[in-house]
């Protein structure tokens, strides 16, 4: 089983829609999460920082359940420019810092 | 300020050839990270350092070796080049959210 799964994808949806990802997570001593945006033959870029609280950046809120090892994303008003993938990302403190990626899920918004 | 350089960023291998690519921060980071990344797979992490004179295998570390001998420095290594190798690598730096380089495209034919 792999340490960080994500739906694989691809999510095609209009401008304007709502869209979520979701990301699970293996290993309870995982501390921190984030998600990061990568385009299409380009170095992944940081979206957002995930906290248990929740938390929200414009049109991006992330969300994260402990208890459950789950991690989510949603994107509100879609805008073509959101078309990239998304990688959900798992720092393990208690393997000195190890940071895994999930595989990525693919997100096209079409006019 | 520079963020997180990789050189090169292109390189065409033999097959039993070596090289050693170069990940630099100039972030004063503790953490530094080589990944490879390849169709279909995501980034897998081949090794990383949490500070100056450590490093840690990660989940595809055969074929690489590294060295953090300097802080701002994170080398990676291939020995000898296999076609399996061919494969985007990216270097990544941070202590609580990460910076990556542009990245390496090596083909090994």
């Amino acid at each position: 089983r792999k340490e960080v799964e994500q739906d694989p994808g691809p999510f095609n949806v209009p401008e304007g829609a709502t869209v979520a990802f979701n990301c699970t997570y293996s290993n309870s001593a995982s501390q921190s999460f984030f998600w990061y945006r990568q385009d299409c033959r380009k170095e992944p870029k940081l979206l957002m920082s995930v906290y248990s609280s929740g938390n929200e950046d414009g049109r991006f809120t992330a969300q994260l359940n402990r208890a459950s090892q789950y991690i989510s994303l949603l994107i509100r008003d879609s805008k073509l420019s959101d078309s990239a993938t998304y990688l959900c990302v798992v720092n393990i403190y208690n393997q000195g810092g190890k940071l895994i990626f999930g595989q990525g899920t693919e997100l096209s918004v079409k006019p | 300020n520079a963020g997180v350089t990789q050189t090169p960023k292109f390189r065409v291998l033999k097959t039993g050839q070596s090289m050693t690519l170069l990940c630099a921060q100039d972030m004063n980071h503790e953490y530094m990270y080589w990944y490879r990344q390849d169709p279909g797979m995501g980034l897998r992490l081949i090794h990383y350092s949490v500070g100056e004179g450590t490093t840690a295998k990660g989940e595809v570390p055969d074929g690489y070796n590294v060295s953090r001998l300097k802080k701002q420095n994170f080398l990676l290594g291939l020995e000898s080049a296999a076609p399996s190798q061919t494969s985007v690598y990216f270097c990544a730096s941070g202590d609580n959210g990460y910076t990556f380089g542009s990245g390496t495209r090596l083909t090994v034919v």
